[in-house]
């Protein structure tokens, strides 16, 4: 069975700070990654989609993949307190369905 | 934009009911989903349909059936609600579309509470 793991947090960071949120895989085959925000009593909704290895940038966000290591990150500059939600790390799971990771929350401190 | 309607935002059901989920998209999308979200524990696949009347067991298909009679409609049905089954279902489309980033749409959620 496949899985992705994450730090569950709570992991507090100052604003305008740089938040990093990380995320393993065990399936070595598995080819796009996703990150999804999830804020309290909401649905989670996408903000980064990467399936090359490297970086990929989006504004604030920065996504960075290494599937040598099966390690996805979440780099959020200039952290603001509008940021602080749960991170869903998610793999496409050979097209058929999703793979989430249990999340890690995240809180930026004014 | 895509929407994903759940038929209820908040369910009470009595252990023994069957009960019935609704999801509803509008966007033409092959695939649909029904997650349940606990803390924890994250999103656990229930079960997930790719077309009209197909249908594939997730990770804890256990307790729950499913229905996709139209492209745009999947239901979830507990056949027996126990109060194990309170969650947080959350319903999900996507599509396999060329061109299209392959993420996953979620309706609003229902917060069902077996008593």
């Amino acid at each position: 069975q496949k899985e992705v793991e994450q730090n569950s947090g709570p992991l507090s960071v100052p604003e305008g700070a740089i938040a990093s949120l990380n995320c393993t895989y065990s399936d070595r085959g598995s080819q796009s990654f996703f990150w999804y925000r999830q804020y309290s009593g909401k649905s989670p909704e996408l903000i980064m989609f990467i399936y090359s290895n490297g970086d990929k940038e989006d504004g604030r966000f920065t996504a960075q993949l290494n599937k040598a290591s099966q390690y996805v990150s979440l780099l959020i500059r200039d952290s603001q307190p509008s940021d602080s939600a749960t991170y869903l790390c998610a793999l496409d799971n050979y097209g058929q369905n999703f793979v989430f990771g249990p999340g890690t929350r995240l809180s930026v401190l004014p | 934009d895509v929407k994903v309607t759940q038929s209820s935002r908040y369910l009470v059901k009595r252990t023994g009911e069957k009960v019935f989920l609704e999801c509803v998209q509008d966007m033409d999308h092959e695939n649909m989903f029904w997650y349940r979200q606990d803390p924890g524990l994250g999103l656990r696949l229930i079960y997930f349909s790719y077309d009209v009347k197909m249908k594939e067991k997730g990770d804890i298909p256990e307790g729950y059936s499913v229905s996709r009679e139209k492209k745009e409609r999947f239901s979830l049905i507990l056949e027996s609600a126990s109060t194990n089954q309170t969650s947080m279902y959350l319903c999900a489309s996507s599509t396999t579309g060329t061109g299209f980033v392959p993420e996953a749409f979620f309706g609003q959620g229902t917060r069902l509470t077996v008593v």
